[in-house]
């Protein structure tokens, strides 16, 4: 089945140090993998892509993360968290249409990332 | 630019009512699409629309209609609401679909609805 999972319902880390949201996922094909991030009552913003090129990302707000297709994982990283850094972060993947379908974008559950100050 | 917007952001129904949700991009993206979210899971496609005229259903797309007669609109439809769709809805749009190069979504605030 295709899926995308994030294993940690939450994350917490002090402020100034690295962080990691995890993100695993199952697709045929080659995945495009994508990274939200939902504060308080918002709308996703979207923070960065892997489709091709590169394995690591760089995206919007120092964050970047980490393209591995032997572990299938694509994980979100920080070098220095801040307490404003403290949302819903969502991974998501395309999953090809198959017999006669469209491109579907499967979100994960989401990670509560909580920067103590 | 305001980007994606919605209206209203909160509403309440009595089973049985019904409503639209109205969604409105100035970015002039050509896909728009209606998700909901619910506790504990991730974003859930109810139906999309890859032009103005067009729309398809998404992965749960019962109980709701959607239309898109102008390209910056779409809206989204209960005609007959039901306690199950008690959720946060958000509308989306982009440039290009998923298979394409500008795919990423831009989002609105959501609304959040009530259905008693």
């Amino acid at each position: 089945a295709q899926s995308v999972a994030q294993p940690e319902d939450q994350v917490n880390v002090a402020e100034g140090n690295p962080l990691t949201v995890k993100c695993t996922y199952s697709v045929s094909g080659n995945p495009y993998l994508f990274w939200y991030v939902q504060y308080p009552n918002r709308g996703l913003q979207f923070l960065l892509k892997y489709i091709t090129g590169d394995n690591l990302v760089k995206g919007s707000y120092g964050f970047e993360a980490e393209f591995n297709k032997s572990q299938t994982s694509f994980h979100l990283k920080k070098p220095s968290a801040l307490v404003s850094d403290s949302a819903l972060y969502f991974c998501a993947v395309r999953v090809p249409p198959s017999g006669g379908g469209y491109n579907k974008l499967i979100f994960g559950a989401g990670t509560r990332l909580a920067v103590h100050p | 630019n305001a980007g994606v917007t919605q209206t209203p952001k909160f509403r309440v129904l009595k089973t049985g009512q019904s409503m639209t949700l109205l969604c409105a991009q100035d970015m002039n993206h050509e896909y728009m699409y209606w998700y909901r979210q619910d506790p504990g899971m991730g974003l859930r496609l109810i139906h999309y629309s890859v032009g103005e005229g067009t729309t398809a259903k998404g992965e749960v797309p019962d109980g709701y209609n959607v239309s898109r007669l102008k390209k910056q609109n779409f809206l989204l439809g209960l005609e007959s609401a039901a306690p199950s769709q008690t959720s946060v809805y958000f509308c989306a749009s982009s440039l290009t679909g998923l298979g394409g190069i500008y795919n990423e979504q831009f989002f609105g605030p959501g609304t959040r609805l009530t259905v008693l």
